[in-house]
């Protein structure tokens, strides 16, 4: 069964330094997410990309992030100065055409910023 | 915006059945989903429903009432590993029509 590869599974960093996360989604896919979450709290919508760019994103999307598909396979999320508050698990998701069509996650990558 | 709630945690017995319920107010609706995610793994796919009624697969069913922004999960014959959280998820109208969640209910299945 296809799936949405993410890595690394743990990043730690200190505050202030740049994070970029990876993601691989699936191969005929067209709509692209990323998504967090806080422990013991709920699955956050941060961003949307679809036909090489931004489609919406949410309120905690701020100038610190952002994403990009460098190539015909990657899709990266980048935090530019991590906080202490943007410590989470981060998952990539992605999805095919058609009303039905499910979210399919990765794994996750858990971020922790000392 | 959106406005999805959940029973924070249940507690179920092995074989019994389990009803988890979501209810839902939102500025656009373009289907509900139900996800299993257990501790520290991501979410998994287990129903999707865009009309009203239900949905069966398996030992799972799922119903929806657009009128009334309800929607529960239901779950039969119960199993130890069924133990994890449930996520309602709503998908809007925007162009890539993004998911929104719950909170989640964090079944535990007791012996």
């Amino acid at each position: 069964e296809p799936e949405v590869t993410q890595t690394p599974s743990h990043q730690v960093t200190q505050m202030g330094q740049e994070v970029i996360l990876h993601c691989v989604p699936i191969s005929n896919h067209l709509y692209f997410y990323w998504y967090r979450q806080i422990l013991g709290q709920k699955v956050e919508f941060l961003v949307s990309f679809y036909n090489n760019e931004i489609s919406e994103k949410s309120e905690i999307f701020d100038d610190q992030f952002s994403v990009e598909r460098p190539d015909g396979s990657n899709f990266t999320l980048k935090i530019r100065s991590t906080k202490l508050e943007d410590s989470a698990m981060y998952f990539c998701a992605s999805r095919g055409t058609g009303r039905s069509s499910s979210y399919t996650f990765g794994s996750g990558t858990r971020l922790t910023v000392v | 915006g959106q406005n999805i709630d959940q029973p924070t945690e249940m507690t179920a017995t092995e074989g019994a059945i389990v009803q988890i319920n979501c209810t839902y107010q939102t500025s656009g609706f373009n289907g509900l989903f139900w996800y299993q995610q257990h501790a520290g793994e991501a979410p998994t796919f287990l129903s999707y429903n865009v009309l009203d009624g239900l949905e069966e697969k398996g030992r799972f069913s799922s119903f929806l009432s657009r009128s009334k922004g309800y929607s529960y999960l239901l779950l039969k014959e119960l199993q130890m590993k069924d133990s994890a959280s449930y996520l309602c998820a709503v998908r809007d109208l925007t162009g890539a029509n993004n998911l929104f969640f719950g909170t989640g209910t964090r079944l535990t299945v007791i012996p």
